[in-house]
């Protein structure tokens, strides 16, 4: 069985840097084809994808965040960790993290972010 | 890169049929078949409802359908229950190679 779940800081100050730690189970992240993706929503917002790493320790990141974000991965303690810096007011928001696969259990093409962890808010404000 | 485009709502009445449309572009529902959909009760985590554009994972009601025609991408929930209201979701893979969200779709039972 997967699980995922995030932890840090639920209040950060603006321009502070937000560190954020997504401790997971029942996979590796050695294995060809995995990944772990961070998403947000802000209040009454809709979803936003913002960063991805690999197995093979392959990064993605949002286009318009990428500057301020820096994802990495620990197999040895099963943690994928985003740093965002230059923390701001619209920054605030429920970030979450999620297991992506390549393949479904069939050997398919999938790719979709199948598991999620149950979300930590987040909030920005001096 | 852009959010995909939804409607902000739609409603039905128990035992009906709705569709929620999620457009982008030729760079990414128009591009790949790495398009899903994500069901969403506020206060709980996302789940997953389509993925491969029209592929169920185990554990997903057959109610739930989806299908792509060039930018468009759609689902439909057939014979609507209560518990389908919730806010949904598209998602696509990109030729930026990262992924990108529609903007929502609030789903209201009548």
């Amino acid at each position: 069985q997967i699980t995922l779940k995030e932890s840090g800081p639920t209040l950060v100050k603006p321009t502070q840097t937000l560190t954020l730690t997504c401790t997971f189970s029942g996979f590796s992240l050695t294995t060809e084809g995995v990944g772990v993706a961070w998403i947000r929503q802000p209040p009454g917002k809709a979803l936003e994808w913002l960063a991805l790493v690999y197995w093979n320790d392959d990064k993605r990141y949002s286009p318009s965040l990428k500057s301020r974000l820096t994802i990495t991965k620990d197999t040895s303690k099963n943690q994928v960790v985003l740093t965002m810096t230059n923390m701001d007011p619209v920054d605030t928001a429920t970030y979450y993290c999620a297991h992506n696969d390549y393949y479904d259990t069939s050997g398919s093409p999938q790719d979709g972010f199948d598991i999620w962890g149950q979300g930590t808010m987040v909030t920005v404000s001096s | 890169q852009s959010a995909l485009t939804q409607p902000a709502s739609v409603s039905g009445s128990p035992g009906q049929s709705i569709t929620i449309s999620c457009t982008g572009t030729s760079s990414d529902i128009g591009k790949y078949k790495y398009v899903s959909w994500y069901q969403h009760h506020p206060g709980k985590a996302p789940k997953f409802l389509i993925y491969y554009v029209n592929k169920r994972p185990s554990g997903v009601s057959d109610r739930f359908s989806a299908s792509k025609s060039g930018n468009t991408a759609s689902l439909t929930i057939s014979g609507l229950q209560a518990e389908d209201e919730a806010d949904y979701y598209c998602n696509s893979y990109t030729s930026d190679s990262t992924w990108v969200f529609g903007g929502g779709t609030r789903l209201t039972v009548l």
